[in-house]
């Protein structure tokens, strides 16, 4: 079956404009996670879904960014206002349940560059 | 707060040499710990994790909780395991912290 996707792939925007990053996970997947990934660094936790609701949003770096996961699927990240600092590779994780059992399987990632 | 440190960013062994990634963790709590890879021009994905004992594609890594480490091994290396390792650690509400990464090449 097909794997998590995310959309766009690239993503150039000019400071202080606003973005919008989609994950669609796994059918059936009820964990959804996003990470943001710096150049040679490796992923850094943002946000985690459990269904529609966000468990754990200690993550993510500011009140610019917010997530949605209204339906239990897909997923939306938005960036207000949009600095420098932002460009990154934002991934998507889905995973069917939660704790060391379940495996988090990632999306190929939106790689998002701040002029 | 949780941490996962790999020492090496660049890792070069030949083919049929014996390879070792060094990932070391602090955490309060009881770890659950995994290792990721990267191949070129794909995802992210899970190569193993400690809870399994499992052996995947001839590498396996040990939980030393007396030295925080969670080292990947293989005996003899090849070519296609090169590629970018990350180890990472699982807290609470199943969230990964992972480390910078190890790039591995494996030399012909």
């Amino acid at each position: 079956g097909a794997g998590v996707s995310q959309t766009p792939s690239n993503k150039v925007t000019e400071k202080g404009k606003y973005v919008e990053l989609r994950c669609d996970p796994i059918s059936g997947h009820t964990a959804l996670y996003w990470y943001r990934q710096s150049l040679g660094q490796g992923p850094e936790f943002l946000i985690y879904f459990q269904g529609t609701g966000a468990a754990d949003d200690s993550g993510l770096p500011n009140d610019r960014f917010f997530a949605v996961r209204p339906e239990g699927s897909v997923s939306t990240l938005k960036i207000q206002r949009t600095e420098r600092g932002d460009s990154a590779v934002y991934l998507c994780a889905s995973s069917a349940g939660t704790g060391g059992q379940e495996t988090q399987y990632f999306g190929p990632g939106t790689r998002l560059l701040v002029l | 707060a949780q941490r996962v440190t790999q020492p090496e960013k660049l890792l070069s062994v030949f083919k049929g040499a014996p390879v070792e990634l060094k990932c070391n963790y602090s955490y309060s709590g009881s770890p659950e710990l995994f290792w990721y890879v990267q191949y070129s021009r794909q995802r992210l994905q899970l190569l193993l994790r400690h809870i399994s004992r499992e052996s995947i594609k001839g590498f396996t890594a040990d939980l030393n909780k007396g030295e925080t480490s969670f080292h990947l091994k293989k005996p003899f290396a090849q070519e296609e395991d090169s590629a970018m390792y990350y180890c990472a650690l699982e807290t609470s509400g199943s969230r990964l912290t992972f480390g910078e990464g190890t790039q591995l090449t494996v030399n012909p």
